[in-house]
């Protein structure tokens, strides 16, 4: 299988744990995206990559997110202290970049905070 | 600040029936999008419009951009049960040196119903 992959696709845990979510590009993929979308609204931008390089954060992402992407592969999204609000299907999507931009999505992690 | 809009966010329409779902966006972008999302599941790619008067079609579903209206639809002929999922348009938009991120709208919630 040659899509984008994420890991864990559930997680459970109880408020105040820390969190970490893995997504693992398309191969040839420069470009990496995290959203999130909660029930019933579209996929809501967080953060991306361009190769290792972090470029843009959403005002979304609070200090208790962090994300990275050692030497331009898989990356991670880490949720430290989580909070009930923090519930959500955490997306991950990468591209190679032409003229289209086309994103690719992962299946998804979702997170639920008890 | 961006704003994509889609209406109806929920459509019941019966088998066989024709209907149109409406994308309107608030700033020049370079590049539109239309995802299928199925409960539970990620996103998948329907189409990529990059241009004004570009017009896709794929099965039942059309797709067309007049960027001057910043307005997109997405035209289901004859549909069919199989066709029942979230519909979401996305508009790329540069916030500057390269750097694109999409926006949602917050979907269209299709039921055909036989």
């Amino acid at each position: 299988d040659t899509g984008v992959s994420q890991n864990p696709r559930h997680k459970i845990t109880k408020r105040g744990q820390n969190v970490t979510f893995r997504c693992d590009p398309i191969s040839e993929h420069n470009r990496l995206y995290w959203y999130r979308q909660t029930l019933g609204q579209g996929p809501e931008f967080l953060t991306y990559f361009q190769n290792e390089a972090q470029l843009e954060k959403s005002r979304l992402l609070s200090d208790r997110f962090s994300a990275e992407r050692p030497k331009g592969s898989f990356s991670t999204l880490e949720i430290q202290r989580t909070e009930q609000g923090d519930s959500a299907m955490y997306l991950c999507a990468s591209i190679q970049a032409s003229p289209y931009n086309e994103q690719f999505f992962g299946p998804g992690t979702r997170l639920t905070v008890l | 600040e961006l704003k994509v809009e889609q209406n109806p966010l929920f459509l019941s329409m019966q088998e066989g029936k024709n209907y149109t779902i409406y994308c309107n966006y608030s700033t020049t972008s370079d590049r539109l999008y239309w995802y299928r999302q199925d409960p539970g599941k990620s996103l998948e790619s329907l189409f990529v419009l990059l241009s004004n008067g570009a017009v896709k079609q794929e099965g039942r579903l059309m797709a067309s951009l007049d960027t001057k209206a910043r307005l997109s639809t997405l035209h289901i002929t004859a549909a069919v049960h199989d066709l029942s999922a979230t519909y979401f348009c996305a508009v790329d938009f540069d916030f500057g040196a390269g750097s694109y991120q999409l926006t949602f709208g917050k979907g269209t919630k299709l039921s055909v119903i036989p």
